[in-house]
């Protein structure tokens, strides 16, 4: 039930964009995105519940396809900052009574001046 | 701005002794989650508390590990005796809303020598 998170890393160079992959093999009712740098708490960054949902703030975004099976995240014109592991957390329809998440394996993400 | 507090930050001990961490979540979140963290690994939930009572703990290794929430507030997560397998990042997270972000705080990083 572990989603399958792709790539497993990846190196840009600042300026440059990023997408990386969430998939389930079955349907979802939610996608949660987060960071977590090196020693340090995972950090929030969007939630999405709707099949064709599409969000985001500043230059990172995210979307949903309309299967509910599998999310995108996009970084764009990366800076310093985003590097870290990008996570996704996968609620299940049994478990949308609970909120209980399954993480992915993670992206591990490396801006580069 | 609110926050996640655990302690300890750090613990170091011997296999076959006890240990335990303590969790007080934002104020006000009903929902607190216990999760493990195997280094290259994404969070796995151990157990989850809505108020003082557990929602799931499936995931639990019942023979070793134990969770209270008494007052439905802070927490604490008991491990005995600690086996070598044990070692990785204990996190906590709240949250206002099943449904919604779950803030995680720092986390204790556990050693079993």
């Amino acid at each position: 039930q572990q989603p399958v998170q792709s790539p497993q890393a990846v190196i840009l160079r600042e300026g440059e964009d990023a997408v990386i992959n969430c998939s389930s093999s079955k349907a979802l009712y939610s996608v949660h995105w987060y960071r977590q740098k090196h020693g340090e708490a995972p950090v929030f960054l969007m939630i999405l519940l709707k099949g064709g949902e599409q969000k985001g703030h500043d230059k990172i975004s995210a979307s949903f396809n309309e299967k509910k099976q599998q999310s995108s995240l996009y970084l764009t014109a990366s800076q310093l900052s985003y590097s870290g592991t990008y996570f996704c957390g996968t609620g299940l329809h049994g478990s949308s009574n609970t909120g209980k998440l399954i993480f992915g394996q993670g992206t591990t993400l490396q801006v580069k001046p | 701005e609110a926050e996640v507090a655990q302690s300890p930050r750090y613990k170091i001990t011997e296999k076959s002794q006890a240990v335990a961490f303590w969790c007080d979540p934002i104020s006000g979140h009903a929902t607190l989650y216990w999760y493990r963290q195997i280094l290259g690994q994404g969070p796995e939930l151990l157990v989850q508390f809505q108020d003082e009572s557990v929602v799931d703990d499936s995931q639990l290794p019942k023979d070793r590990f134990s969770a209270e929430r008494l007052k439905g507030v802070d927490s604490t997560l008991k491990i005995q005796p600690a086996e070598l397998g044990d070692s990785a990042m204990y996190l906590c997270a709240s949250s206002g809303d099943i449904y919604n972000e779950q803030f995680f705080g720092p986390g204790t990083r556990l050693t079993v020598l």
